[in-house]
């Protein structure tokens, strides 16, 4: 199997606090991982791509000051939400490519919902 | 750049009846991936099929099936005999090997009546 999961699935902050989400993948080791960001009733869209041991990719418009993410080992991946505002409040959710060069074979988190007050 | 369009936000089939999907997509790349995925209420991104674009011949999962015409640059999803549990926003993405970005449509919110 492919299960990638994610901690927490939901989580209620205050406004300028920050917020980490994690995201596991429990039985197989995943260079890359990636992070999406879903509004309600809308689509996925790509916030960042990490590979283990090196910096995230940040596409355009995602701010990486406020968007921290750690890839520190094949299994686990890291997003902070720092100095949260109610703006940032969404689903965000990761997911992990399987292989080297498998990018296009990724499994996808449950997600968390992210509610900042 | 590299879009994907779902032209249909909203779909309903009866039980037991045959729907498609459509989707078109764009990309300047010959190698790419095209996915559909399903997501439930669950919000769990679910994959139901996928297509190499190196390959002519068309995908099939059970009762799912697609409909890849490459130089239309369409990839429609067909589901037969349609089940209550096949309800769900239905995304079509498109993963290109250059930038190994996978985009998805907008969705398609698929509703099955019994």
């Amino acid at each position: 199997g492919a299960v990638v999961s994610q901690h927490p699935s939901r989580v209620i902050c205050k406004s300028g606090t920050s917020v980490k989400i994690e995201c596991r993948s429990l039985d197989f080791q995943a260079t890359t991982m990636f992070w999406y960001r879903q509004f309600p009733k809308k689509s996925l869209m790509l916030m960042a791509t990490s590979n283990e041991g090196s910096k995230a990719t940040y596409e355009q418009g995602v701010e990486k000051d406020k968007f921290l993410i750690n890839h520190a080992s094949l299994t686990l991946s890291t997003l902070t939400v720092t100095s949260a505002h109610p703006e940032d409040s969404s689903f965000y959710i990761c997911s992990a490519a399987k292989g080297q060069g498998a990018a296009y074979e990724q499994y996808f988190g449950p997600g968390t919902r992210l509610t900042v007050t | 750049a590299q879009t994907v369009t779902q032209s249909q936000p909203e779909m309903s089939v009866q039980e037991a009846e045959t729907v498609t999907l459509s989707c078109t997509y764009d990309t300047s790349e010959s190698d790419y991936y095209l996915f559909w995925y399903k997501q439930p209420p669950s919000r769990q991104m679910i994959l139901v099929i996928r297509q190499e674009a190196y390959k002519q011949q068309n995908a099939t999962e059970n009762r799912f099936s697609v409909n890849f015409q490459k130089a239309a640059k369409s990839f429609s999803l067909k589901i037969s005999d349609s089940q209550l549990g096949d309800a769900a926003m239905y995304f079509c993405a498109c993963f290109q090997g250059g930038s190994e970005k996978l985009v998805f449509g907008k969705g398609t919110k698929l509703t099955v009546n019994p």
